[in-house]
């Protein structure tokens, strides 16, 4: 079946730009998770939603980030004013309810370079 | 916050030989502790996973041994095949009640050489 889906595969913003990152988890996954990857470290967790809400928003690194799943299935990270630290590979994962299991499904991530 | 020490940084091994690779950590408030495996240009995939109810754990040429008292655990890749040159993660889930949510170790770069 498929699994997680991201896009853009790459993204090259400006400086101070807005830009969007979308996700489409596996079907049926009710637990959708962003993570942030810089080079040559382990992904770090941003946000979590558990359906359409947001269960645990602590990674976020400040209020430029913004997260929504208005239906339950598609997510959308928006970042603001971007800045050249926020460049990195934005990863979103997928799970089966927390309780039912632990393994969280990976999308290949999109790439953001802020210039 | 969790702490993870995750050694070495990287690591190359000969076809054939035994790949290891360590991770410490300092609390002990989780029940599960998976190790994810990342392609270059992928996500990461998990691999296999321990509960610390449990010593060891096999699965084919991946083995998870589990040291609850030094509150490290290590993975045992044998019969290293270039195909397992990748990078790999230790990882601790914060259980249902904090969704699950992922604390991943700094990787490890693994090249496996012909």
């Amino acid at each position: 079946g498929a699994g997680v889906s991201q896009t853009p595969s790459n993204k090259v913003t400006e400086k101070g730009k807005y830009v969007e990152l979308r996700c489409d988890p596996i079907s049926g996954h009710t637990a959708l998770y962003w993570y942030r990857q810089s080079l040559g470290q382990g992904p770090e967790f941003l946000i979590y939603f558990q359906g359409t809400g947001a269960a645990d928003d602590s990674g976020l690194p400040n209020d430029r980030f913004f997260a929504v799943r208005p239906e339950g299935s598609v997510s959308t990270l928006k970042i603001q004013r971007t800045e050249r630290g926020d460049s990195a590979v934005y990863l979103c994962a997928s799970s089966v309810a927390p309780g039912q299991t632990y393994e969280q499904y990976f999308g290949p991530g999109t790439r953001l370079t802020v210039t | 916050q969790q702490q993870v020490k995750q050694s070495p940084q990287s690591l190359i091994v000969q076809k054939g030989g035994i790949s290891i690779i360590n991770c410490a950590y300092e609390n002990t408030a989780f029940d599960y502790f998976p190790w994810y495996q990342q392609f270059p240009g992928k996500g990461p995939a998990l691999l296999i996973a321990i509960r610390p109810d449990v010593s060891e754990k096999k699965e084919g040429r991946f083995t998870i041994s589990f040291n609850k008292s030094a509150k490290q655990f290590s993975l045992h890749i044998m019969d290293s095949q270039p195909g397992d040159s990748a990078t790999y993660f230790c990882s601790f889930p914060k259980g249902p009640g904090g969704g699950n949510k992922l604390t991943f170790g700094t990787g490890t770069q693994l090249k496996v050489e012909l």
